[in-house]
């Protein structure tokens, strides 16, 4: 059975960082893309980051272009969202999502984790 | 802001049959695949509906997609309380070089 937690969410104050993670189970870890989805309060999906399932393919959104970055542990089976320069309109519940391909840029999401919350503010 | 539209709001009296559109262009779904997952109130958005109509094991057949040129829509027939919920479609843009997600649909089982 596939498993997606995503775990590192919290309070930060703006122009700070905040690493999220997710581990995934039930799957080969290396063979599927992996996605980060986040919802502010009371709005709708936004996807903001995406790698490839063979690590080569990383793709994101503009509004976190050079301040977001995803990555990766194989041995871990554990992706990662390393958030820089937060701001405000950064709040939201963080989710990791799992391609239903290994391409980070076909396809889509067949799994969701239970999401992260984090919050900016001073 | 989201490059699919979809309808704020949708509803129906149990047993009867609700339709939410979904409309793109030619660079997300006109060129791709598209999905639809449900979101019951707080909770993670579940896949309900892959590759423009196909059916994960466990979504009853009631749900129900399709697509056509740049737009897609997700039937619910026989509605049920239990499928309050938001709705939304998802796709990747060729041009944005990313996944974008429609605006969401509440649908309220009257």
């Amino acid at each position: 059975e596939v498993h997606l937690l995503e775990s590192g969410g919290g309070l930060v104050q703006p122009g700070g960082s905040l690493r999220l993670s997710c581990v995934g189970s039930g799957f080969p870890f290396s063979t599927y893309a992996m996605s980060w989805v986040r919802q502010a309060p009371g709005k709708g999906l936004e996807w903001v980051s995406g790698m490839s399932g063979g690590g080569g393919g990383r793709y994101s959104a503009d509004s976190v272009k050079g301040r977001f970055t995803i990555s990766r542990d194989i041995s871990k089976n554990t992706w990662y969202l390393q958030m820089n320069g937060l701001r405000a309109e950064d709040t939201a519940v963080y989710y990791c999502a799992k391609g239903d391909s290994g391409s980070g840029s076909y396809g889509g999401f067949d799994y969701w984790g239970q999401g992260t919350l984090v919050t900016v503010s001073s | 802001q989201s490059v699919l539209t979809q309808p704020p709001s949708a509803s129906g009296t149990p047993g009867q049959r609700v339709t939410i559109s979904c409309s793109g262009s030619t660079s997300n779904i006109g060129s791709n695949f598209v999905y639809w997952h449900q979101q019951l109130p707080g909770t993670a958005p579940k896949l309900l509906i892959y590759r423009n109509d196909q059916r994960p094991s466990g979504v009853p057949d009631r749900f129900s997609g399709s697509k056509s040129g740049t737009s897609a829509s997700l039937a619910i027939s026989g509605l049920r309380s239990e499928d309050e919920a938001d709705y939304y479609c998802a796709t990747w843009d060729d041009s944005l070089r990313g996944f974008v997600f429609g605006t969401g649909t509440k649908v309220t089982v009257l």
